[in-house]
Parts: structure tokens; C-alpha cells; sequence
């Protein structure tokens, strides 16, 4: 079976301030995607990324950055220069075929930016 | 872009009483569309997969008589928990696939707080 960890059930950062969020996943597949979805305060998921298993590249997106490491199982996402409109919950998730919405999810960790 | 509307945000209903939740692709087609659960400070859950014209794929440990779920036509799909319980109450969320096969393409509904007093 598959699992996600977010450890981090909330945090609190002053806006401007780079935050990372954490995301462990275990699986004994060699194919699976990983995901992280913004939920803001209105309730909707927001897709943010995907990432397949066989591409450890990093990425960035403005001011978003994934690190994706096989190693440690990890997929963590960092805002940088965060601002008040980042404040959300963010769910990192995985799946186990492309196009199959049977997503394994996090708890999630909320983020709280502070003006 | 495209979006998934559901109705109600939130509803609190006396224990025993059944209720609807609805969810529908506003801007395009859903074949189909799946509900989750999460419970506070839980993960989201998949409770079932809702196929339009055919019978819902429910995961296991799911009841299929106290979650009915209907997908009538290309653009909504019904939840109704049944004969409510305290423990019924959570937050459900459905999504909508829109035509072609990538995540991205996954759109979720704002999600239903139900309270079973």
C-alpha cells in the first residue's frame, strides 16, 4: 500500500520569508507520480505539479520549487519570498498510473503567512 | 479554465435524516467523477468513482447503500449519505476529469462540510 507524510500539520511564516513544506511517500512500485495540490481557503483543489518517478529533476515555477530525491522518498516543495496569498493548505500526494485519480494524500500542512 | 461546482458548502442535518450533495462540471463534460472524504486533520480519502450511465466503483470499506451516488448525465454527479450519523460527518470533495488524460486535467469541486448533529 501507499502512503504520504506531511509532518508538518501547520506552519507560520512572515511574508517575504522562504518556507519549505515536507512530503515523505512510501511505495513499493518503481512507477508511481507524486503531486502537490494548493487548497485555499474557498475549498477547491488546486493542481501545482506533477512528477513522475523517473525524473528526479528539479523544478521551479516563479517563486514555487519542487526537490524531488528517490533516496530519502522525499518530494519537498519551497516557496520563496512567500506572500499572504500563499496561505493555504498543501497536499502532496501519489499515484500509482498517469491518468489514474486514485490519489494517496497527505494530511496536508497549513500554511498561515503573516502581513 | 474549467470548474466544478458543488452545492451545497455546508449543510447540517439532524441524525437520520439524508442528505444530497451535488457536484457538476460547469464548462465541460465529466465522464467521470470521483468523491472524497477527509476527516479533521486527516488525509483526503477516495471514496468512489462515479461513472456517468453506469454503476459507481466504490474502494473498499466503503458502503455502497449509505453513500448513494447517481451520475445522471455528463455534468453532475449526486452523493447522498443516508440515514446520517454523527460519524458521517466530514468534509467531501468530488472532482471532475475533463477530456484527455493528464492530473492537470483533474479539477475539484470547493467541497461540502457536513455536520450530523
Amino acid at each position: 500500500a501507499q502512503k504520504v507524510t506531511q509532518a508538518q500539520t501547520e506552519i507560520s511564516v512572515v511574508e517575504k520569508e522562504d518556507v519549505t513544506l515536507d512530503c515523505v511517500y512510501e511505495t513499493r512500485d518503481t512507477t508511481y507520480y507524486l503531486f502537490w495540490y494548493k487548497q485555499p481557503p474557498s475549498g477547491e483543489l488546486v493542481f501545482l505539479i506533477r512528477r513522475n518517478s523517473f525524473d528526479e529533476q528539479n523544478e521551479i515555477s516563479g517563486r514555487y520549487s519542487w526537490n524531488f530525491q528517490k533516496s530519502t522518498s522525499s518530494f519537498n516543495f519551497t516557496i520563496t519570498a512567500s506572500q499572504v496569498v500563499d496561505s493555504a493548505v498543501y497536499f502532496c500526494a501519489l499515484s500509482l498510473r498517469f491518468g489514474n485519480e486514485k490519489l494517496t494524500f497527505g494530511t496536508g500542512t497549513r500554511l498561515t503567512i503573516i502581513p | 479554465g474549467a470548474v466544478v461546482s458543488q452545492h451545497p458548502s455546508r449543510v447540517i442535518c439532524k441524525s437520520g435524516t439524508s442528505v444530497k450533495i451535488e457536484c457538476r462540471s460547469l464548462d465541460f463534460q465529466a465522464t467521470t467523477m470521483f468523491w472524497y472524504r477527509q476527516f479533521p486533520k486527516q488525509s483526503l480519502m477516495l471514496m468512489a468513482t462515479s461513472n456517468e450511465g453506469s454503476k459507481a466503483t466504490y474502494e473498499q470499506g466503503v458502503e455502497k447503500d449509505k453513500f448513494l451516488i447517481n451520475h445522471a448525465s455528463l455534468t453532475l454527479s449526486t452523493l447522498t449519505v443516508t440515514s446520517a450519523h454523527p460519524e458521517d460527518s466530514s468534509f467531501y470533495i468530488c472532482s471532475a476529469r475533463s477530456p484527455g488524460q493528464g492530473h492537470e486535467k483533474l479539477f475539484f469541486g470547493s467541497g461540502t462540510q457536513l455536520s450530523v448533529l
